[in-house]
Formats: structure tokens, C-alpha cells, sequence
């Protein structure tokens, strides 16, 4: 079955204080791994796809980079609007959908 | 830029009574999906739609849901008998290859 398992869950850091959050997968074929932002109340916003190990994708502050097992966002010099929750999903080969871990809340304090 | 635009924001309806979501994908997207999330849990997938039919769906999403593109451009979600427990956030989302964009959401709460 597969698994997406996010950590921390809650994460709490100080303006310009760099950190990464993890998520690891078990799922049969990796057709891509998703990170999507997610404010309250909010719809998840899309941010980056990587589809093999090794591949890393950079936006702003974020960097997001997969292994065969993990993927981390790191986020340099975090902003008190780099505040939200952040999901992670996987998508199985032959299917479209997305599974989701439960996503880690970052709170940066300014 | 393109968006996924939903409605309503915020539904309260009596449990046993039907309700439609609805949604406007991205114009140019060719895949379909509607999401739920319940307060504090994940995002869980519902249902997939390409080339005017189910491709996929998951074991939330039983006999009493439905989907259906009844145009060009609008996507719904039906419910024919609401429970309590599907009060929640839906998400309908769209994708012209992998990558999914998402809506802002419908949240639902059924008293």
C-alpha cells in the first residue's frame, strides 16, 4: 500500500532561521513526487514535481530534492509569509491521482 | 493567470438532502479530480475524469457520489444523500499532464 509520512508535523522557526522538512514514501514505481503549499482554509497551491532521484527544483526560498526513498524542502532564510502547511504526494504509475502525507505546519516567527 | 475557480465557498445543508459542487477547471486542462480533506486530516482523493468519463476513484467515493462535466466548462460533484461525515473541504482540481492545480475549495458542513 502506498505510504507518504511527513515530518515534523509542526515545525516553528525564526526569521532566517534555514531548516528542511522530510517526507518519505513507499510506493511501488514513483511516477513524480509533489510539494504543494497549503494556507488555511486554502485549496493547495502547486509547487514543484520532481520525477527521479537525484533531481532537485529551486523556487524562491525552496529547494526540493528526491532520493529513492525521501524527499526534502529546504527552506533558506524563511520569511514570516513562507508560513503554511506544506503536503507532500505521490502519484503511482498508470494512475493520476495524488496520495498526500498529512503535511508539516511551518511557522516562522519574525 | 489560470485558475480553478469553485462554488459555492461555504455550504450548510440538512443531512439526506442532495448537493451539487461545482467547479470550472483551467480551460485547457484535459484531466479532472475532485479531493475532500476533513477538518484537520489529509487531502484524500476522490475521483478522476478524462475524455468525459470516470478513470479513476477511490473507495470514499461510492454510489452516493457522482460527477459529471454537463458542459465545456463546468465540472460538479453530486451527493445525493449527505451525511454528517462528509462535512468537509472539497477540492476540485485539474491538470493538462501530472501536475494538479487546485481550487479554492467548497467547504461543506452537514447538520
Amino acid at each position: 500500500e502506498d505510504q507518504v509520512t511527513q515530518s515534523p508535523e509542526a515545525l516553528r522557526l525564526q526569521e532566517g532561521e534555514s531548516s528542511s522538512l522530510n517526507c518519505s514514501y513507499t510506493v511501488s514505481g514513483l511516477r513524480g513526487l509533489f510539494w504543494y503549499r497549503q494556507d488555511p482554509g486554502k485549496g493547495p497551491e502547486f509547487l514543484f514535481t520532481l520525477y527521479s532521484a537525484g533531481e532537485e527544483k529551486e523556487k524562491e526560498r525552496l529547494k526540493a530534492t528526491l532520493t529513492k526513498k525521501e524527499s526534502f524542502l529546504h527552506i533558506t532564510a524563511p520569511k514570516p509569509e513562507d508560513s503554511a502547511t506544506y503536503l507532500c504526494a505521490v502519484q503511482a504509475p498508470g494512475a493520476n491521482n495524488l496520495f498526500f502525507g498529512t503535511g508539516t505546519r511551518l511557522t516562522v516567527i519574525p | 493567470e489560470p485558475e480553478v475557480t469553485q462554488t459555492p465557498s461555504h455550504q450548510v445543508t440538512q443531512m439526506g438532502q442532495e448537493v451539487i459542487l461545482r467547479c470550472v477547471p483551467i480551460s485547457n486542462h484535459l484531466y479532472f479530480y475532485w479531493y475532500r480533506q476533513i477538518l484537520g486530516q489529509k487531502v484524500e482523493f476522490l475521483v478522476s475524469f478524462y475524455n468525459n468519463e470516470i478513470s479513476e476513484k477511490s473507495e470514499i467515493f461510492d454510489d452516493q457520489f457522482s460527477v459529471e462535466r454537463p458542459d465545456g466548462s463546468n465540472f460538479t460533484l453530486k451527493i445525493r444523500s449527505t451525511k454528517l461525515e462528509d462535512s468537509a473541504m472539497y477540492f476540485c482540481a485539474s491538470s493538462e499532464h501530472t501536475e494538479a492545480f487546485f481550487g479554492q475549495g467548497t467547504r461543506l458542513t452537514v447538520v
